[in-house]
């Protein structure tokens, strides 16, 4: 059982708010990631970290960003957030050296 | 390219064997991984497979490979209704690549 965390859980904000999504690992994992998936299901990654001090954009553009200070912690930030950020977003992890991700619960939010 | 193809939907009644089918492109994957989302929830990771197998056994679930086609499948034995999720095929190119997911429904 993988030990990632999100919080929140659900997020319902109006236009122009800023806004971090948290993420924390308790494993020790070097590799962390954020995904933004469609209602339809799709995931695109838009963030990933190899490790402190390391942020990477994904293959789908985003207007979001990222930080890597501790190695447990990958916070999502939004400066202003838009109807168009409606959306899941989901956090995972992996080992360094292993590709396996462990995924934490989700963090749903919606933009009005 | 870095593509990985599975049917959208897929629907079976309780008590039958499930099987849900992948294809992916790039033949250096080191391991093919099977995960379930269930609603509200993250991925949780089903299975996986290292390339060199052909097939992967684990209780309901088996997971077979053939390399030759780049195709990948998963069956679930005696399929319940807690099954009843969207299942995502991903292969490992340094980092994973998921297909856009696999909806099962599970009719009593």
């Amino acid at each position: 059982e993988a030990d990632i965390y999100q919080t929140p859980r659900y997020l319902v904000i109006g236009t122009g708010k800023k806004i971090t999504l948290e993420c924390s690992q308790t494993m020790g994992h070097d590799k962390m990631y954020w995904y933004q998936q469609d209602p339809g299901m799709e995931l695109h990654l838009i963030h990933y970290s190899y490790g402190v001090n390391s942020t990477e954009k994904g293959d789908l553009s985003s207007e979001s960003t990222v930080s890597r200070i501790r190695t447990e912690h990958f916070p999502l930030t939004l400066e202003s957030a838009r109807p168009s950020h409606t959306s899941q977003y989901l956090c995972a992890s992996s080992e360094r050296g292993r590709d396996t991700q462990y995924f934490g619960p989700g963090t749903r939010l919606t933009v009005l | 390219g870095e593509d990985v193809e599975q049917s959208l939907f897929l629907s079976v009644r309780e008590g039958d064997s499930s099987v849900i089918n992948c294809t992916y492109t790039d033949s250096s994957s080191t391991y093919l991984y099977w995960y379930k989302q269930e609603p509200g929830a993250g991925l949780q990771l089903l299975t996986y497979i290292f390339s060199n197998m052909d097939m992967k056994q684990d209780q309901r679930l088996t997971v077979l490979l053939n390399k030759k086609d780049k195709h990948l499948s998963l069956r679930i034995a005696d399929t319940q209704t807690g099954d009843s999720a969207i299942y995502f095929c991903a292969e490992s190119i340094q980092t994973l690549v998921f297909g856009k997911g696999t909806r099962l429904s599970v009719i009593a």
